[in-house]
């Protein structure tokens, strides 16, 4: 079974451009989560999708956005960027059916760096 | 809210000894998954182990093992015989019990252990 596919790996942008990250689950997850690593704040949640819904948000600013698809697949939006969004972007995926084990499955990440 | 405390940054042990990491937390739910995380160099973050909340035993698999004080909200990691390729990241993380709904982990802010040859 393929794991969770992250894409791009690595970018960079400059300040007030916008980018796009692209995460595709495991096959059958319909599940997934979004957080943000960096040295200074650690693993931050972003938000979480299930069934093309967003189900949980956390607390980051309407610059930060997400939608899931159909398939599962899912995208994070980051519009008008600052040197502090620089980071590694991680997107996890899970079953979420029934009372599942808990268990996320990550997936490399993206390493934005903003200039 | 929860909170979850790494208070050692880092660590170091040599190969075929035993390391404890320590994690603490706080929250005023009843039902909860702790987890331990690792996260290899340049490597996706993977489960070492799990514990639910509801249960009194602690969880081990193979040489990862911890010791769940609820009481305490204390949830520490022992590595035993450890290896080259234990050398991470590793993160305590916490999640609510929620039947069928929830993918929200909050994370402490992981210790760096470095296993010596």
């Amino acid at each position: 079974k393929a794991g969770v596919t992250q894409t791009p790996r690595y970018l960079i942008k400059t300040r007030g451009q916008q980018v796009t990250l692209s995460c595709s689950p495991i096959s059958g997850h319909r599940s997934v989560s979004w957080y943000q690593q960096t040295p200074g704040q650690g693993l931050q949640f972003l938000f979480e999708y299930f069934s093309e819904t967003q189900r949980n948000k956390g607390n980051f600013p309407g610059r930060f956005s997400g939608r899931q698809f159909s398939n599962s697949r899912s995208e994070m939006n980051v519009s008008t960027l600052e040197l502090g969004d620089s980071a590694l972007y991680l997107c996890a995926s899970s079953p979420s059916v029934g009372r599942d084990t808990g268990e996320l499955f990550f997936g490399e990440g993206s390493r934005l760096t903003v200039l | 809210a929860q909170t979850v405390t790494q208070s050692q940054p880092e660590m170091s042990v040599q190969e075929a000894e035993t390391v404890t990491l320590s994690c603490t937390y706080d929250t005023s739910e009843n039902n909860y998954y702790l987890f331990w995380y690792k996260q290899p160099p340049s490597r996706q973050m993977i489960l070492v182990i799990r514990q639910e909340a509801y249960k009194q035993q602690n969880a081990t698999e193979n040489r990862f093992s911890v010791n769940f004080q609820k009481a305490a909200k204390s949830f520490s990691l022992k590595i035993s015989d450890s290896q080259l390729g234990d050398t991470a990241m590793y993160f305590c993380a916490f999640m609510k019990l929620l039947t069928g709904a929830n993918s929200k982990l909050t994370f402490g802010k992981g210790i760096t252990l470095s296993v010596r040859p």
